[in-house]
């Protein structure tokens, strides 16, 4: 099946720094991509749709300031934290589809952040 | 606003038996639904998709109903494994096929 991977897997932060998670899409090209929030024991929550070569679509009550999506190319979508805080703290997941509806979205292994 | 309602208290099942998973959704008309296994620390992997026109899905041992009257949707594990141990969530989605909305998920444990 299409792979999409995520990086970092972890990563520990001072607070007031920025960090860049990236997610590419391994073996297929991915005009859409997803970027959702996770607290333990919780739903994924959709934070931003990122389209390659426009804007980002955030969901009603995230930051776009920040939160800053960059989807340069058809394979690659990033998601930088920015001036981040102990609040921040969690894990931090990205997906994409493929072209053929009958299978679901494909997701990366997912980064958990931790803001010290 | 739109909810889904998974069990939140773990599913406990020995071994060889069927497990079943219930999604519940209101204020919300999804064109499909698709069920995800989650292991800790990963991101999900998708398992199976159905559509509001369909009212059953299996692949291996895996059955997922859909009954958009009663908006729920059934997911059966049969003769389960320890290694089925996880957190499956549901999700919907619109006709778009593109946002997905997902349910807070139950825990499977499975003991030998």
């Amino acid at each position: 099946g299409a792979v999409v991977s995520q990086h970092p897997s972890r990563v520990i932060c001072k607070s007031g720094t920025s960090v860049k998670i990236e997610c590419r899409s391994l073996d297929f090209q991915a005009t859409t991509m997803f970027w959702y929030r996770q607290f333990p024991k919780k739903s994924l929550m959709l934070m931003a749709t990122s389209n390659e070569g426009s804007k980002a679509t955030y969901e009603q009550g995230v930051e776009k300031d920040k939160f800053l999506i960059n989807h340069a190319s058809l394979t690659l979508s990033t998601l930088t934290v920015t001036s981040a805080h102990p609040e921040d703290s969690s894990f931090y997941i990205c997906s994409a589809r493929v072209s053929d509806r009958a299978v679901g979205a494909f997701f990366g292994q997912g980064t958990r952040l931790t803001v010290v | 606003s739109q909810k889904i309602e998974q069990n939140s208290e773990a599913l406990n099942i020995q071994e060889g038996k069927t497990a079943t998973l219930t999604c519940n959704y209101t204020n919300y008309s999804p064109a499909y639904l698709q069920w995800y296994r989650q292991d800790p620390g990963r991101g999900p992997v998708f398992l199976l998709l159905i559509r509001e026109n369909e009212k059953e899905k299996r692949k291996e041992r895996l059955k997922v109903t859909f009954d958009t009257t009663l908006k729920q949707s059934l997911f059966h594990i049969t003769a389960s494994q320890p290694a089925d141990s996880a957190t499956y969530l549901c999700a919907l989605g619109d006709t778009g096929f593109q946002k997905l909305v997902f349910g807070t998920g139950t825990r499977l444990l499975v003991s030998p």
